[in-house]
């Protein structure tokens, strides 16, 4: 069936450093992928998308790229911040509006 | 602003007490769905909706119901409760058709099950 594959957590990194935080995913026909990210004590929120192979979604300062060649979405930025701490989740969508998640990655980023 | 909004946010309730965790979104949003999210487990639909009265299973839907009666709101309902229901529950809502449609969480409700 379909799925995603996140990296295990926690991603322990300093300010400023580079981050990337892998994701695979397996489905049939032609899915379009996400990030959301949930904060600690909230829900999650979209934080980037990307609909066709090629794509790349961008948003404050974190970009991902549809792969369809290695079936991928590695989330990237290239200077964490603090306030960037929180879960990351990748997900595809697949038929009608069915999302389906990763097991979420934890980032821990320390002054 | 658009919101979905759950209550409670917190509850811990009794073996076999039957409780209610509602959500309601002010987007007019055909399709809602109910989530739980435990660790190692990342999310997994409990229930989904397409539209009033239109309600369907997700992949984890024993133990669960719902029901759809007005666009707004969406309650999961746990006729008995027990332990393995203990988990962070979150409702969402979207918009119907498109690809990359956005979708919209509730805060999460964390229900623990003693």
């Amino acid at each position: 069936g379909n799925s995603v594959t996140q990296m295990e957590g926690p991603v322990t990194l300093s300010e400023e450093a580079f981050l990337t935080i892998n994701c695979t995913y397996t489905a049939t026909g032609y899915p379009s992928l996400f990030w959301y990210v949930q904060y600690p004590g909230e829900g999650l929120q979209l934080l980037l998308k990307a609909t066709k192979a090629d794509d790349k979604g961008s948003n404050k300062g974190f970009e991902a790229t549809y792969r369809k060649e290695t079936t991928s979405f590695h989330l990237e930025k290239g200077s964490v911040q603090v306030s960037d701490s929180a879960v990351y989740f990748c997900a595809l969508i697949t038929g009608f509006q069915k999302l389906v998640f990763g097991t979420g990655t934890r980032l821990l980023v320390s002054p | 602003e658009a919101q979905v909004t759950q209550n409670p946010r917190y509850l811990i309730t009794v073996t076999g007490k039957k409780l209610t965790v509602t959500c309601s979104q002010n987007m007019n949003h055909e399709y809602m769905s109910w989530y739980r999210q435990d660790p190692g487990l990342g999310l997994r639909q409990i229930y989904y909706s397409m539209n009033v009265e239109v309600t369907d299973k997700g992949d984890v839907p024993e133990g669960y119901k719902v029901s759809r009666k007005e666009k707004r709101n969406f309650p999961l309902i746990l006729e008995s409760p027990s332990p393995n229901q203990t988990s962070l529950y979150f409702c969402a809502t979207a918009e119907i058709g498109g690809r990359g449609t956005e979708a919209f969480f509730g805060q999460g409700t964390r229900l623990t099950v003693v």
